[in-house]
């Protein structure tokens, strides 16, 4: 079965320190894996995906599949970062999609 | 611009009645998905379609069927709504073949009274 875990439900830095939001996920075979996020009062929407290798608005994320995680990671967390963050995983050719239940990230001035 | 559209923003409804949420994608993607969203449990599979008049149960499909008779359009039907599906139900669309992303609709914000 796909499962994803997000450990944290609120992570609260402050402006200009690291921030790390953790997923660990769940499956046997070649997972896809993604970062949603959902700012106030907007939609949902893709953050970055690991198969792409991309860097997003100063976010990164490794798929580490010894460990099953994939990380969210930014070295200098901005207060426009504040959002809900929800980490996706797909089994690579699966039609399903399924999510973490989230991590609050709040980024104080 | 936008792709996924949701019919409502809002609906209160009674216990008991019939309730239809519907969900239009002009992107041409196979996949179709409906997700409910609750504080603290995240975002948690209803149902999801992966072909017209095809479908899969998620996680939580007790309480909810869903409708595909297009492509472009993906039905959550409540048969008898519940106080306890008082929820956002969030729909999104994906092409996962294509490497694109799901994009996602506004919301419903339903409340069953």
């Amino acid at each position: 079965a796909q499962r994803v875990t997000q450990p944290e439900k609120l992570l609260s830095v402050f402006k200009g320190a690291p921030v790390e939001l953790k997923c660990n996920y769940s499956y046997s075979g070649s997972p896809e894996l993604f970062w949603y996020v959902q700012y106030s009062r907007q939609r949902l929407q893709l953050l970055l995906r690991h198969i792409s290798r991309e860097s997003i608005k100063g976010f990164t994320a490794d798929l580490n599949k010894g460990e099953t995680s994939f990380h969210l990671k930014k070295p200098f967390a901005q207060e426009e970062d504040s959002a809900m963050y929800y980490c996706a995983l797909s089994s690579g050719g699966s039609e399903k999609l399924v999510f973490g239940k989230g991590t609050k990230l709040t980024v104080n001035p | 611009d936008v792709k996924v559209t949701q019919s409502s923003r809002y609906l209160v409804k009674r216990t008991g009645e019939k309730v239809f949420l519907e969900c239009v994608q002009d992107m041409d993607h196979e996949n179709m998905f409906w997700y409910r969203q609750d504080p603290g449990l995240g975002l948690r599979l209803i149902y999801f379609s992966y072909d017209v008049k095809m479908k899969e149960k998620g996680d939580i499909p007790e309480g909810y069927s869903v409708s595909r008779e297009k492509k472009e359009r993906f039905s959550l039907i409540l048969e008898s709504a519940s106080t306890n599906q008082t929820s956002m139900y969030l729909c999104a669309s994906w092409a996962p073949r294509g490497n694109t992303e799901a994009f996602f609709g506004q919301g419903t914000r339903l409340t069953v009274v």
